[in-house]
């Protein structure tokens, strides 16, 4: 049951550049938006959120999109920084429950 | 430190076998969440609690079992354990039923089935 999926394993961007993590999914019952990022040996962190009323939020370097009609969210990260570099997991759900995507890996190079 | 708390840290066990994971979420927190996340997969829902009562299922497996108790800690039960349970289980809390979105993870509990 793969409602959300981010289809990029990973990504690789220079220190200072833009990093755009995308995250797709089906069901358009969701009400709530979520970036968590995770670290080795952590477990994962909250981001960013937006609800579904609103196409975009930002967030100091982080700012997500949402495009409704097209199922479709993402996350970018500009200037990206090495500190940056983790697993990052888009959430999307309602009231109960979140489905979590597959994570993107980024790996920002100094 | 998100104030979730996880034990064990690590498990290994073998197959057939049963094992308990506890979860103690953030203080005033009233909900606890489980998430199962096996190698290079995503974070999988199994069940959702709210002071006490059930409120949602993911795809649990039926040799699954959770429970919510008075103080709010949570434990997860998992038994005949197959080698496909090897996996990463987190547990989350958060204030409310997801008004707001948030949920705080603890470090999750790595369950090796041999």
């Amino acid at each position: 049951d793969q409602q959300v999926k981010q289809n990029s394993p990973s990504l690789s961007v220079q220190e200072g550049r833009i990093s755009i993590l995308n995250c797709d999914y089906t069901n358009s019952m969701f009400d709530y938006f979520l970036w968590y990022k995770k670290y080795p040996a952590e477990g994962p962190t909250f981001l960013i959120s937006i609800s579904s009323i609103k196409d975009k939020n930002e967030d100091g370097r982080f700012t997500v999109f949402l495009n409704k009609s097209a199922k479709h969210l993402s996350l970018h990260i500009v200037p990206s920084q090495p500190g940056d570099s983790a697993v990052y997991f888009c959430a999307l759900g309602n009231f109960n429950k979140f489905y979590f995507g597959s994570g993107t890996k980024l790996n920002v190079k100094p | 430190d998100s104030g979730v708390t996880q034990t064990p840290k690590h498990l290994i066990t073998a197959t057939g076998q049963r094992v308990t994971l506890r979860c103690s979420p953030r203080s005033g927190d009233l909900s606890v969440y489980w998430y199962q996340q096996s190698l290079d997969q995503g974070l999988q829902f199994l069940i959702h609690y709210y002071n006490g009562e059930e409120r949602a299922k993911g795809n649990i497996l039926e040799r699954f079992s959770a429970q919510q108790f008075p103080d709010l800690h949570s434990e997860l039960n998992l038994s005949s354990l197959e080698l496909g349970d090897s996996a990463l289980y987190f547990c989350a809390s958060s204030v409310e039923g997801l008004v707001f979105g948030e949920l705080f993870f603890g470090e999750g509990s790595r369950l090796t089935v041999l």
